[in-house]
């Protein structure tokens, strides 16, 4: 299979400050990752669309300038949750096609960070 | 747009026994695949099976199966002697361009 990582697992922080989640790919390239949000017993909730080498996409009723995504290069992308408040707590899960295969139907997913804002 | 529906938020099974986790869709798209993924209390997102649409052959992994119905829309996960670490939320996904869209989830329980 295919492995994705995120660092960090957990993070707490104050808020007003900004926190980075790095979202990698470890065994295969991905020129488009995928960062959702999870809220307690809900589903995901696609956020954005990371793409390597371009501006990244995002859905409708996200701030791209609270939620900046940064895609450095084919096995990185980040998410800077700017500003954060306690609104932005939740469960934040990335994911990945894997760029190596013909098909990349299938994505894989980061093991998520924890973000909680005091 | 494409939507994906679980209408049992709850299932509950027996050890050993089987269970069927229902799943619709609506797409436009004529080419898309369809998934089912586990989540268990670590909150790790883990592929459990893979159907692509334009095979007529139901999908099977070990105890996992699914029943795909393609003109209803429907795909449904069983899972057949079941098992304590099968406890987690099942999500069905669909994925058409490259984008996954997800159900509610349906919580799976299974008692000793």
């Amino acid at each position: 299979g295919a492995v994705v990582s995120q660092h960090p697992s957990r993070v707490i922080c104050k808020s007003g400050t900004s926190v980075k989640i790095e979202c990698r790919s470890l065994d295969f390239q991905a020129t488009t990752m995928f960062w959702y949000r999870q809220f307690p017993k809900q589903s995901l909730m696609l956020m954005a669309t990371s793409n390597e080498g371009s501006k990244a996409t995002y859905e409708q009723g996200v701030e791209k300038d609270k939620f900046l995504i940064n895609h450095a290069s084919l096995t990185l992308s980040t998410l800077t949750v700017t500003s954060a408040h306690p609104e932005d707590s939740s469960f934040y899960i990335c994911s990945a096609p894997n760029s190596d295969r013909s098909s990349t139907d299938t994505q894989y997913f980061g093991p998520g960070t924890r973000l909680t804002v005091l | 747009a494409q939507t994906v529906t679980q209408s049992q938020p709850e299932m509950s099974v027996q050890e050993a026994e089987t269970v069927t986790l229902s799943c619709t869709y609506d797409t436009s798209e004529s080419d898309y695949y369809l998934f089912w993924y586990k989540q268990p209390p670590s909150r790790q997102m883990i592929l459990v099976i893979r159907q692509e649409a334009y095979k007529q052959q139901n999908a099977t992994e070990n105890r996992f199966s699914v029943n795909f119905q393609k003109a209803a829309k429907s795909f449904s996960l069983k899972i057949s002697d079941s098992q304590l670490g099968d406890a987690a939320m099942y999500f069905c996904a669909e994925n058409a361009g490259n984008m996954l869209t997800f159900g509610g989830g349906t919580r799976l329980m299974v008692k000793p």
